[in-house]
């Protein structure tokens, strides 16, 4: 059975980074699919933030694309989300998932528990 | 960005009716359409993709329909475990999620 465990700090200050951490257990990133990050707030609902494969082939919500970096770690088999220059609008509950087949076209099939992240200071 | 929109916003069902769902997408996303269950607190969990085919251990009172821009999840007898947000997802172009519809009990 596929899990993912989200790590990584509930506070962010406005402008710093926000940084956190997927860890998968029952499947080998390496074999397969895309994973990302969706995000969820009141005020937006849910929204894809991006998806990355095991080469490290990524892509970004347009939206935030010049703040987002995600990274892949296959030793560890896990992956990262860095948001930078967060601000009070960047406040939602962060999800890691296993994302589907495409780099675009997902349907996310398994979900991390959810980090609740707030931006301020 | 396609923007999608469900209706109605609250649903108020008996246990044991049956709950319609709808969801209309602002262009033709084909059949790349998902629906999702969110309990509160928890992940959302996926049901439905392809629009009509049940995700891994999805009873079958769930079930989805349509094409092009309108699509319809139904709940044939709803279970007391069923009452949650459900939301659609179009995935033809740039995911985008539609607002929701919460299930409540009448």
């Amino acid at each position: 059975q596929v899990q993912l465990q989200q790590s990584g700090p509930g506070l962010v200050k406005p402008s710093e980074t926000l940084s956190l951490t997927c860890s998968v257990s029952g499947y080998a990133i390496t074999s397969g699919y895309y994973w990302g990050w969706v995000r969820q707030s009141p005020g937006k609902g849910l929204e894809l933030v991006g998806t990355i494969y095991h080469s490290g082939s990524t892509y970004y919500n347009p939206s935030l694309k010049s703040r987002v970096t995600m990274s892949v770690d296959t030793s560890k088999n896990q992956f990262s989300l860095n948001l930078s220059s967060v601000t009070a609008a960047d406040t939602a509950v962060y999800y890691c998932v296993r994302a589907g087949g495409s780099m675009i076209a997902v349907a996310p099939d398994v979900w991390g528990q959810g980090t609740t992240v707030t931006v301020s200071s | 960005e396609i923007v999608m929109t469900q209706s109605p916003a609250t649903l108020s069902v008996s246990p044991g009716d049956r709950a319609t769902l709808s969801c209309r997408a602002s262009q033709n996303v084909i059949n790349k359409l998902a629906w999702y269950q969110q309990k509160p607190g928890q992940a959302p969990r996926l049901l439905i993709y392809g629009a009509s085919t049940r995700a891994t251990d999805i009873p079958a009172r769930f079930s989805g329909s349509g094409s092009g821009t309108d699509f319809t999840l139904t709940i044939s007898s709803l279970q007391s475990d069923d009452f949650a947000v459900y939301y659609c997802q179009q995935y033809n172009n740039w995911p985008t999620f539609g607002q929701g519809t919460k299930v409540d009990i009448k």
